[in-house]
């Protein structure tokens, strides 16, 4: 079945640091890639995504890259700022899967100080 | 617009007791998800409606958990006898179904099992 395994946390960064958190996938066809972002006291939102191998998913200075090659869908950011302090989830959607359901990874807390 | 709306934010059961969740979608969306989100499961997909067609109902963990969709809109999900494990924020989503994955979430139900 599909699954997504994601950096565990929580991460604890600086203002201006660079941020990378690792995603890598199992699915069966070419699936749907994307980050979804929940902001404290908020409802999950989703960031950036891309649908085929290559492709470069970019929102609010974050960007990741569809990697078919290594199954692996990393989200960065050059200079990360306090309001970026959130949990990050990277998620899968496979067109074969009934519906397009997503399939999420276990989310990372990222916390920005000042 | 008017996002994905959910009934009600919070809500605190006894055991034992059946609950209703409640989920308006985007206008015009044909497809409706529920998710589960909670300490030891991570994001978990429940049930997923698609226009008028049969749901998809192989993320329900039991017979105590139902949904329906009335009309193409909203839908309303049901936990009968709730036990302690069903406490989890229960996250609604909907998605237009053609040519998008994108789906837009709910802010969420917090149930308490007690």
């Amino acid at each position: 079945g599909n699954s997504v395994t994601q950096m565990e946390g929580p991460v604890t960064l600086s203002e201006e640091a660079f941020l990378t958190i690792n995603c890598t996938y199992t699915a069966t066809g070419y699936p749907s890639l994307f980050w979804y972002v929940q902001y404290p006291g908020e409802g999950l939102q989703l960031l950036l995504k891309a649908t085929k191998a290559d492709d470069k998913g970019s929102n609010k200075g974050f960007e990741a890259t569809y990697r078919k090659e290594t199954t692996s869908f990393h989200l960065e950011k050059g200079s990360v700022q306090v309001s970026d302090s959130a949990v990050y989830f990277c998620a899968l959607s496979a067109q074969e899967t009934s519906g397009s359901r997503l399939t999420f990874g276990e989310g990372t807390q990222l916390t920005v100080n000042p | 617009g008017a996002g994905v709306s959910q009934s009600p934010s919070n809500k605190v059961t006894e055991k034992g007791k059946d609950v209703e969740l409640r989920c308006d979608p985007i206008s015009g969306h044909t497809a409706l998800y529920w998710y589960r989100q909670s300490l030891g499961q991570g994001l978990e997909f429940l049930i997923y409606f698609q226009g008028n067609s049969a749901p998809d109902k192989s993320g329900l963990p039991s017979d105590r958990f139902s949904a329906e969709r009335t009309g193409g809109s909203v839908s309303t999900l049901t936990i009968q006898r709730t036990q302690q494990e069903d406490s989890a924020v229960y996250l609604c989503a909907s998605s237009l179904w053609q040519g998008s994955y994108e789906q837009y979430f709910g802010p969420g139900t917090r149930l308490t099992v007690t």
